[in-house]
């Protein structure tokens, strides 16, 4: 499977724990995209990266969030100190930097924090 | 600040009826536009991305039309099949490369 690949699919953890989430984006697209997606709503876009640098943050993205993509390949999502209104589903997206700019999604990782 | 919006929330058509899910946007100094579909707790597949340049792009019996000077864009699928039953999101990209996405129109297809 040459998509984008998450992971975890699915995390539990308790109110005031740290977790972390890794995306995998398609190999050969320079572009990876963070967004979180809450019941019923549409993704919001929370950060992006060309390579390996970070180059646009949402104000939702707290300093309680942290991203990084160290050697512009895969991804990893930090949340220190989750709270509740951290459920959501987390969505990694990656797209060629040149073209139509079409991003593809991965599976998503579901978050509940209780 | 771009929104997009989509009319109806919800939707539910008998098999075989076409559908015609809408979508809005308020700023119409956009690159392209991309229509997805979402299952249930899963992720999003793109069904079709449309250029700035493009009035509407076809794929099977997706069509998907865009006027930008209006803020509007269309998904038509003919002949709906239950299979057909999911929620559909469109997002636009503006020069700032996130995508900005509606609330979904989530539809129901009878058998």
């Amino acid at each position: 499977d040459t998509g984008v690949s998450q992971d975890p699919r699915h995390k539990i953890t308790k109110r005031g724990q740290n977790v972390t989430f890794r995306c995998d984006p398609i190999s050969e697209h320079n572009r990876l995209y963070w967004y979180r997606q809450t019941l019923g709503q549409g993704p919001e876009f929370l950060t992006y990266f060309q390579n390996e640098a970070q180059l646009e943050k949402s104000r939702l993205l707290s300093d309680r969030f942290s991203a990084e993509r160290p050697k512009g390949s895969f991804s990893t999502l930090e949340i220190q100190r989750t709270e509740q209104g951290d459920s959501a589903m987390y969505l990694c997206a990656s797209s060629l930097a040149v073209g139509g700019y079409e991003q593809y999604f991965g599976p998503g990782t579901r978050l509940t924090v209780t | 600040k771009q929104e997009v919006t989509q009319i109806p929330a919800a939707l539910s058509v008998p098999e075989g009826e076409n559908l015609v899910l809408n979508c809005s946007f308020t700023d119409s100094a956009i690159y392209n536009l991309q229509w997805f579909r979402q299952d249930p707790g899963k992720g999003l597949t793109s069904l079709l991305l449309i250029q700035s340049s493009q009035r509407e792009q076809t794929s099977g019996r997706l069509n998907a039309s865009l006027d930008k000077s209006s803020g509007r864009s269309t998904l038509y699928i003919a002949a709906s099949q239950p299979g057909d039953s999911a929620t559909y999101l469109c997002a636009v990209k503006a020069a700032g490369n996130k995508l900005t996405f509606g609330g979904g129109t989530r539809v129901l297809v009878k058998p």
